[in-house]
């Protein structure tokens, strides 16, 4: 069965330190997405992305993310000089298309900034 | 934007039992209500899901019910099985938009 992949599994960094997390949504999927978890809060939506621009994204997504899908395969969210409640589990999900279809979401990053 | 609240926050049940999970939310033109299942350090699972043109809809020992008006829709578990334990998550999608807005999660724990 066709998979979310998300890489790497768990990221350390520095706070102020920039990171890219990496995903590969399912082939035929048009529609991608970032979600993130702090421990033990709700799963969160931070954006989505569609025929190669941001189609919706929360008030969470402020200036200091980004997303880009530099290839045909991989969809990457860069979060720049990282605070400490970036800490979080961030998962990538993809629909074949948007709306009232099934999201298929990757087994996350969990992101640790110290 | 929508709102979405889950009860109870933790299940504990008698392997056998029945669950219920309920969710409300507050957006009227909310059209699409999957549950996701996640078990300890894997990723989120659709499991069932409803949409706004339905009342209710089953899937082996998995339902869901959908109460369009008092705008709230539950999880029925049947027969639970220690494989069921889990956090289960509710979630809601505005017609129009493919955002999905969570619940907190249920975590149930079924006990052989």
């Amino acid at each position: 069965e066709p998979e979310v992949t998300q890489t790497p599994s768990h990221q350390v960094t520095q706070m102020g330190q920039e990171v890219i997390l990496r995903c590969v949504p399912i082939s035929n999927h048009l529609y991608f997405y970032w979600y993130r978890q702090i421990l033990g809060q709700k799963v969160e939506f931070l954006v989505s992305f569609y025929n190669n621009e941001i189609s919706e994204k929360s008030e969470i997504f402020d200036d200091q993310f980004s997303v880009e899908r530099p290839d045909g395969s991989n969809f990457t969210l860069k979060i720049r000089s990282t605070k400490l409640e970036d800490s979080a589990m961030y998962f990538c999900a993809s629909s074949e298309r948007g709306g009232d279809t099934e999201a298929f979401f990757g087994q996350g990053t969990r992101l640790t900034v110290v | 934007g929508e709102n979405v609240e889950q009860h109870p926050s933790t299940l504990s049940v008698q392997e056998g039992d029945s669950a219920v999970i309920k969710c409300t939310y507050s957006d009227s033109a909310s059209n699409y209500f999957p549950w996701y299942k996640q078990e300890l350090g894997k990723r989120p699972q659709l499991i069932i899901d409803i949409r706004s043109n339905v009342g209710e809809k089953k899937d082996q020992r998995i339902a869901v019910t959908l109460n369009k008006t008092a705008k709230h829709f539950s999880l029925h578990i049947t027969e639970t099985q220690p494989e069921d334990s889990a956090v289960y998550f509710c979630a809601a999608s505005i017609r129009g938009y493919s955002t999905l807005t969570f619940g907190k999660g249920t975590m149930l724990l079924v006990s052989p």
